[in-house]
C-alpha cells in the first residue's frame, strides 16, 4: 500500500516562501499529484496539480522530480491567511488491481506576523 | 462555495444506530467520492461512484455502504455505529472518472458525525 508522508508542521513568517514536500514512493503509473488546502471544519480546496517537472499557477508552484517519488509544493510570499493544513493526493493501484486515492498525512502550516 | 452540497451538517446519534449521509455533486459532475476524516486517521478515501457505478474502493468498512442514484446524488449509509465512527465525512465530485484523469476534486462542506 502506498505510503504518502509529509512533515507534520511548519512555521513561517509573512512574506517568506514556503516549500512543503510530500513523499509518495509508490505512486501509480501515469497518475497525477494534486495538492489541497484545508481550513478547520471545511472541505479541502484544490491548489495545484501536476504530472511531471514543474507546474505554476496564480497561487503556487509544484515541483516533481523525474522519478515522481516526491513532490514539493511552493507557496510564494505567504500571508497570515495561508495558515492551514496542506495535503498531497495521489492514486495507488493495490495488488487486487483496484484503484484508490491516498491523501498524505498533512502539513500544518502556521504563518506568523 | 464548491457547488457540492452535503446534508445534514451535523448528526448526533448513539452506538448501534444507522445513519444516512447525503451528497449532491456539482452540476454536470458524474463522479462522487466519499472520505472520512478523523483526528487520528487523517483523510481516508472510502469509495467512488461514477455515473451510478462503483469505480474505486478504499478502506470502507463492511458496516458502511454507498450508492449513487440516477440523478447523480449519492448516499453513504453507516450502520451498527461505533464510537470510533465519529468523524467528518466529506463528499467530493469531478466531471470525469477520476483515476489518472487530471481532475480537480471539489469538496463539500462535510457532515460531522458524533456517535455517543
Amino acid at each position: 500500500l502506498a505510503k504518502t508522508t509529509q512533515p507534520i508542521s511548519m512555521d513561517s513568517y509573512e512574506g517568506q516562501e514556503v516549500n512543503i514536500t510530500c513523499s509518495h514512493n509508490n505512486i501509480a503509473t501515469n497518475d497525477y499529484i494534486t495538492w489541497y488546502q484545508q481550513f478547520p471544519s471545511q472541505g479541502p480546496r484544490f491548489i495545484i496539480q501536476g504530472y511531471k517537472t514543474k507546474v505554476t499557477n496564480e497561487v503556487a508552484s509544484l515541483f516533481i522530480p523525474a522519478d515522481r517519488k516526491s513532490s514539493t509544493l511552493s507557496l510564494p510570499r505567504v500571508s497570515l491567511s495561508d495558515t492551514a493544513v496542506y495535503y498531497c493526493l495521489v492514486g495507488d493501484v493495490v495488488t487486487s488491481g483496484t484503484y484508490k486515492y491516498i491523501f498524505g498525512t498533512g502539513t500544518r502550516l502556521k504563518v506568523l506576523a | 462555495d464548491s457547488g457540492v452540497t452535503q446534508t445534514p451538517k451535523h448528526l448526533i446519534t448513539a452506538t448501534g444506530q444507522r445513519v444516512t449521509l447525503r451528497c449532491s455533486p456539482r452540476s454536470g459532475d458524474l463522479s462522487v467520492y466519499w472520505y472520512q476524516q478523523s483526528l487520528d486517521q487523517g483523510l481516508q478515501f472510502l469509495i467512488q461512484y461514477y455515473n451510478g457505478e462503483e469505480r474505486a474502493k478504499g478502506n470502507i468498512l463492511e458496516r458502511f455502504s454507498a450508492q449513487q442514484f440516477p440523478d447523480l446524488h449519492s448516499e453513504l449509509n453507516l450502520s451498527s455505529l461505533e464510537l470510533g465512527d465519529s468523524a467528518l465525512y466529506f463528499c467530493a465530485s469531478t466531471p470525469g472518472q477520476g483515476a489518472r484523469d487530471a481532475n480537480e476534486q471539489f469538496f463539500g462542506p462535510g457532515t460531522r458525525l458524533t456517535v455517543l
